[in-house]
């Protein structure tokens, strides 16, 4: 089976531009995460849907961060206007129901803002 | 607001000898908690969880002990192999939410 999967696996953009993260979940799983890894903060929930509904996004970092999950297959997380400091590895997750179950990763989408 | 804590941000050991990661919470809350291993240039893959209903879980070579009236739990590996050396992370939840949330990790080394 297809895990969950991310594009772009790399992206280099300067600041100001707009980046957008791509992810498809694995099929049947009814909750869709993202996460950004830093250095200093680990992993961090930015947000999450479940039935294509965003649940919480008090992780979003500010207004220039938006996701969207216009059906059960694919999800989007925008940064515009983007800046140096958002440079990080942004991690999609799914899982299937929520009680005692595990999460699934993508391999996760290299962001350099410069 | 950090509710999972790794305070180590790395460990060395050698091989055949025990890992011991430590995580602390500080949500009386969470009652589920999972450890996930990362290699470089990929996602996280669970490793190992356990309820709070336990206190301890064994998988293999890897065990997780759960301490809740300390809010600590940890992950024994024995004995580590080279292959284990990567970035482990702990992880915690209520049972009844969505979202998990994670610390900020512990790099393992281990040398032969």
């Amino acid at each position: 089976d297809a895990g969950v999967i991310q594009s772009p696996r790399h992206e280099v953009t300067e600041m100001g531009q707009e980046v957008t993260l791509r992810c498809k979940p694995i099929s049947g799983h009814d909750y869709l995460f993202w996460y950004r890894q830093t250095m200093m903060r680990g992993l961090e929930l930015l947000i999450y849907f479940n039935n294509n509904v965003p649940i919480d996004d008090s992780g979003m970092p500010e207004d220039r961060f938006s996701a969207k999950m216009p059906n059960a297959s694919f999800s989007t997380l925008k940064i515009q206007p983007s800046e140096p400091r958002d440079s990080a590895v942004y991690f999609c997750a799914s899982s299937r129901g929520h009680t005692g179950n595990t999460i699934y990763f993508g391999e996760g989408s290299w962001l350099t803002v410069v | 607001d950090q509710q999972v804590k790794q305070n180590s941000p790395s460990l060395s050991v050698q091989e055949g000898r025990i890992s011991i990661l430590n995580c602390d919470y500080t949500n009386s809350m969470f009652d589920y908690f999972l450890w996930y291993k990362k290699y470089p240039a990929e996602g996280p893959t669970f490793l190992i969880s356990i309820s709070s209903i336990k206190d301890k879980n064994e998988d293999g070579r890897f065990t997780v002990f759960l301490n809740k009236s300390a809010k600590h739990l940890s992950l024994h590996i024995v004995p580590s192999q080279p292959g284990d050396s990567a970035v482990y992370f702990c992880a915690a939840k209520r049972d009844s939410w969505g979202k998990l949330q994670f610390g900020a990790g512990t790099q393992v080394v281990v040398t032969p």
